[in-house]
C-alpha cells in the first residue's frame, strides 16, 4: 500500500476483554515495529519482526501482550485481559530492510481506552 | 543503556533559527535519528546522523557529537507549520529498533 495503516482508529474496551489490533506495512517492507506511546511522551519500543521472524520481544510489558506476523506482511498485536494501565496510542511502523539508517513509516495508530 | 534527554518545551519567532538539543548515553548506540510529529500525527523522519558532523536538508539541519553523546536539530526561518513535537532517537539492536526521548513541543509564534 501507500503507507502504514491500522485498525480500528479507536477502540474502548472493558477492564478484563482481550484485544486485537491490526497492521498492515508498506507492502515493500521486510521489517515491521509496534510501539506504545503516551500521551506528551515518545513511542516506546514493543517488538518487531523480520519478515515472520519476532527477533527482540523484549519491550512487551507483560505476558498479556502478544504479537504475530504469520506471513511476512500484516501484523496483530493481541493484549489479554485488559487493564487501565494498558490504556495508550499503539503505533506500528515498518522499514524496508531494518538496516542503519532506515527510515521507519509510522501508521496513524490505534487510540485503545480502557474503561 | 540509552537515556535520552531534551527539553519538554520551546518557543521561537516565526522567521527565526531555533535549536532543539539532545544528549543520550553512548553505549547501544548506532545512530541519532530526529523525527517531526505534529499533534494527533504519526511521526515523520526528519534526519539521520551516524557519523560526527553536520548533516544540511533544506531548513533542517542534525548535528551529533558520538564521543560528546550531544545531538542537536536546527531549524532556520521558521514557519508557523513548525509547530510541532521533534522526538530524537537513537538506534539499537540488530534491527536498529528506535529509543525515543520525551519530544520537544515547539511552539512558533506569529
Amino acid at each position: 500500500g501507500a503507507g502504514v495503516s491500522q485498525s480500528p482508529r479507536y477502540k474502548v474496551t472493558k477492564r478484563g476483554q482481550d484485544v486485537t489490533l491490526r497492521c498492515d506495512p508498506i507492502s515493500s517492507h521486510a521489517t515491521l515495529y509496534w510501539y506504545q506511546q503516551a500521551l506528551g511522551q515518545g513511542p516506546e519500543f514493543l517488538t518487531y519482526f523480520n519478515y515472520e521472524a519476532q527477533p527482540d520481544k523484549s519491550g512487551l510489558p507483560s505476558d498479556r501482550f502478544s504479537a504475530e506476523r504469520p506471513e511476512g506482511s500484516i501484523s496483530t498485536l493481541t493484549i489479554q485481559r485488559t487493564e487501565q494501565r494498558d490504556s495508550a496510542m499503539y503505533r506500528c511502523a515498518s522499514s524496508l530492510l531494518g538496516g542503519q539508517g532506515d527510515e521507519q513509516f509510522f501508521g496513524p495508530g490505534t487510540r485503545l481506552t480502557v474503561l | 543503556g540509552q537515556n535520552i534527554d531534551q527539553p519538554t518545551e520551546m518557543t521561537a519567532t516565526e522567521g527565526a533559527i531555533v535549536q532543539i538539543n539532545c544528549t543520550y548515553q553512548t553505549s547501544g548506540f548506532n545512530g541519532l535519528f530526529w523525527y517531526q510529529q505534529h499533534a494527533g500525527e504519526a511521526p515523520t523522519f526528519l534526519s539521520y546522523n551516524v557519523l560526527d558532523g553536520l548533516e544540511e536538508k533544506g531548513r533542517f539541519s542534525s548535528f551529533l557529537s558520538r564521543s560528546k553523546g550531544y545531538s542537536y536539530l536546527l531549524l532556520k526561518e521558521l514557519q508557523m507549520k513548525d509547530s510541532a513535537s521533534y522526538l530524537c532517537a537513537g538506534g539499537s539492536g540488530s534491527a536498529r529498533q528506535l529509543t525515543f526521548g520525551s519530544g520537544t513541543q515547539l511552539t512558533v509564534l506569529p
